[in-house]
C-alpha cells in the first residue's frame, strides 16, 4: 500500500510569488489533513477534509492559503502571495476514519526568500 | 488551547541502555499519539493510546496513558541505532482525533 504521497519534496521562491503543494492520501482514506512546522514551533493543524469538503479549518493562518481537495481524492494547498513567515515544512496526513490513526507524508520544505 | 510539554527536550544513550521521554499536557488528555520523525522524512505513527491507563506496547517501545496526571510516557528498552530520531507527541482536541496539537519534540542520539 502506498503511503502519503508530496509534490515537491522542496521548493524556493520569492516573496511575492505564488506556491502550490501537492498531496497524495492513501487510496480510500476520506480524512485529510494539513499541518505545517514553522521554523522553531510545533507542528500545528491546517485544516481537514472529509472527502471532498472541508471539515474544518480553523488553523488556516489567513486568506493566502486556499486548499483544495477535487473529487474528494488529492489535494492542494495554495499560497499567493507567499511571505518570508511562511517558509517552514508542510506535512500532509490522512486516515480512514476520523478516529483512525494519523499517517503522514514526507512534507514539502517550502522556503520563501 | 491545549499545551503540550515534552521532556526532555533531548537525550543521549548509549546502545543498549533504556530511555523514557514524557509528555504533559496543560489540558485534560483525550487520548495520545506518539511519532517518530527522522531528518527530511515525515511523521512515522508509533502508538496511539485512547484511554487512560492504556499500555501499549510494539517491539521494543512502550507508552502509557496517564489521564489523571495527563501525561503519557514512551519508554524504550535495551536502545538501537534505529531509534535514534525525533519523537513527538500528539494529543487530539476534544473529540476531533484528527486534529492534533503537537509537542516540541524529544530528540533521542544513540550512540555505541
Amino acid at each position: 500500500e502506498a503511503g502519503v504521497t508530496q509534490f515537491p519534496s522542496h521548493s524556493v521562491i520569492e516573496k511575492g510569488q505564488t506556491v502550490t503543494l501537492r498531496c497524495d492520501p492513501i487510496s480510500g482514506h476520506d480524512n485529510l489533513y494539513w499541518y505545517r512546522r514553522v521554523m522553531g514551533k510545533e507542528i500545528k493543524f491546517l485544516l481537514h477534509f472529509v472527502k471532498e469538503s472541508k471539515q474544518d479549518e480553523s488553523g488556516m493562518p489567513n486568506n493566502r492559503f486556499l486548499a483544495e481537495r477535487t473529487g474528494g481524492t488529492y489535494s492542494t494547498l495554495k499560497v499567493q502571495p507567499a511571505e518570508l513567515e511562511d517558509s517552514g515544512v508542510y506535512f500532509c496526513a490522512s486516515s480512514l476514519q476520523f478516529w483512525s490513526p494519523l499517517h503522514f507524508g514526507n512534507g514539502t520544505r517550502l522556503t520563501v526568500t | 488551547s491545549q499545551e503540550l510539554e515534552q521532556s526532555p527536550q533531548s537525550l543521549i544513550v548509549q546502545e543498549g541502555k533504556n530511555l523514557t521521554i514524557n509528555c504533559t499536557s496543560s489540558k485534560t488528555l483525550y487520548g495520545l499519539y506518539w511519532y517518530k520523525q527522522k531528518y527530511g522524512e515525515g511523521l512515522i505513527f508509533l502508538m496511539m493510546l485512547q484511554k487512560g491507563g492504556e499500555e501499549k506496547s510494539h517491539e521494543k517501545i512502550t507508552a502509557k496513558l496517564d489521564e489523571k496526571k495527563q501525561q503519557s510516557s514512551l519508554h524504550i528498552t535495551a536502545s538501537q541505532p534505529s531509534h535514534a530520531g525525533i519523537y513527538l507527541c500528539g494529543a487530539p482536541e476534544t473529540d476531533s482525533w484528527g486534529k492534533l496539537q503537537f509537542g516540541a519534540g524529544t530528540q533521542v542520539v544513540v550512540t555505541p
